[in-house]
């Protein structure tokens, strides 16, 4: 099992539309996690932290669920500009040693 | 505020030729300092992580090698590169206490 996984996609969506990542994560003692964005050819970019009590910001709402040991991303009113790759990221340990990066998810919206 | 640079963008080196990355970072002192390699649909791959100039600690076994001969300076290099180098080289930062990464542009090399 991968140690942390998500679905590669793509994810095809019209513009406006309300789209949701998930992500797994095996190790049950990881400690924090994010969503990184990565537009193609580019550096990923910090998009989120995620926090066990759900945060959001803007159209994006992220949620972490320790217990099934999942993360969420979910993108309201999707817009052109929100085209890329979506890295799930998960850490296992203090400081960025132990920092696991998910392979991406790739989102496409249309007009 | 704090920035890091990268360079080159892209480089197309022949097999067997030796290589030298460098990552720069601005604005911040004593920070973390990370190499990732990503390959094409998959995952970033931590290559070398540094917690301080001289400190270098290595995640997986290969042909390549980094350095910080300065606080806030990385360098990624190779004495002959193979094939299965390519890929496109990341360097990242963090605060000493933190987990949050933030990534240079990258360098994209491709060796022939």
């Amino acid at each position: 099992r991968k140690e942390v996984e998500q679905d590669p996609g793509p994810f095809n969506v019209p513009e406006g539309a309300t789209v949701a990542f998930n992500c797994t994560y095996s190790n049950s003692a990881s400690q924090s996690f994010f969503w990184y964005r990565q537009d193609c050819r580019k550096e990923p970019k910090l998009l989120m932290s995620v926090y066990s009590s759900g945060n959001e910001d803007g159209r994006f709402t992220a949620q972490l669920n320790r217990a099934s040991q999942y993360i969420s991303l979910l993108i309201r009113d999707s817009k052109l500009s929100d085209s890329a790759t979506y890295l799930c990221v998960v850490n296992e340990g203090t400081g960025g040693f132990k920092t696991i990066f998910g392979a991406g998810t790739r989102l496409f919206v249309k007009a | 505020s704090q920035t890091i640079h990268q360079w080159p963008a892209t480089l197309v080196q022949p097999v067997g030729s030796p290589l030298s990355l460098e990552c720069t970072v601005e604005g911040t002192s004593n920070p973390n300092l990370y190499w990732y390699r990503q390959a094409a649909g998959r995952g970033l791959q931590l290559l070398f992580y540094s917690v301080g100039i001289g400190q270098i600690s290595s995640e997986v076994p290969q042909n390549l090698s980094a350095s910080r001969p300065q606080d806030r300076q990385f360098i990624l290099s190779s004495k002959k590169l193979l094939l299965s180098d390519s890929g496109f080289y990341l360097c990242a930062w963090s605060f000493l206490t933190q987990e949050t990464q933030y990534f240079g542009p990258g360098t994209r090399l491709l060796v022939l």
